[in-house]
């Protein structure tokens, strides 16, 4: 079945970088995008930006420009979302979802099970 | 980007209808058909429910079901059942590779 799998719960310093994996199965790899979404304690979701798998083209949320690196690595089906700079603010559950290839449609099916990132000093 | 409006909350009791509006502008909602909507359950990942505002899913109830006017998008849950209890999230693409998700809005079954 498609599936993707992250990486564990992180706990990082304000200042410090993070990143997380997203490890895909089920289906070819390079056929999809995947997008990244965040959702602090108790908030809302927040679109942080996408990548295609199959050229590795990305686009992200303009707030978090600078700050975020989107890659893939297709040896291996795993996405991987880089954070810099973090605040506790940053402070989030992070996922990961696969989504179209050539752009994002707003189509996240499925979902990771999301990774827990915590900044604190 | 602005984030999409949403109401806090909507309840309805068990067997009844209810419709989430989600108000976005011209330059995202209003200009694509691009509008998804998900479900969530506390602690669990989010799950789509409705795509390209009226699609859904294999899988998927149909008591289920997307529309748009305007600038709005809906989603209508009818036969309401206990474990529709979730906070819904709409989301639609605002161009330039970028998208908006609302502010979400939490549902109960009375």
């Amino acid at each position: 079945q498609v599936q993707l799998v992250q990486s564990g719960a992180e706990v990082k310093k304000p200042g410090a970088s993070v990143r997380v994996a997203c490890k895909a199965s089920g289906y070819t790899f390079t056929s999809y995008g995947i997008s990244w979404v965040r959702q602090a304690p108790g908030q809302g979701l927040e679109w942080m930006g996408w990548i295609s798998a199959n050229n590795g083209k990305t686009n992200s949320a303009q707030k978090l420009q600078g700050r975020v690196t989107l890659t893939t690595d297709t040896s291996t089906n795993t996405a991987y979302m880089e954070l810099r700079s973090l605040r506790s603010d940053d402070t989030a559950v992070y996922y990961c979802a696969r989504d179209a290839v050539f752009s994002t449609v707003t189509m996240f099916d499925p979902w990771g099970q999301g990774t827990l990132v915590t900044v604190s000093s | 980007q602005s984030a999409l409006t949403q109401p806090a909350s909507v309840s309805g009791s068990p067997g009844q209808s209810i419709t989430i509006s989600c108000t976005g502008t011209s330059s995202d909602v209003g200009s694509y058909n691009l509008v998804s909507w998900y479900q969530q359950h506390p602690g669990k990942a989010p799950k789509l429910m409705i795509f390209e505002g009226s699609k859904r899913p294999s899988g998927v109830s149909n008591r289920f079901s997307g529309s748009k006017s305007g600038n709005t998008a809906s989603l209508t849950i009818s036969g309401l059942q206990a474990e529709d209890e979730a906070d819904y999230y709409c989301c639609s693409y605002a161009g330039s590779s970028t998208l908006v998700f609302g502010g979400g809005t939490k549902l109960t079954v009375l």
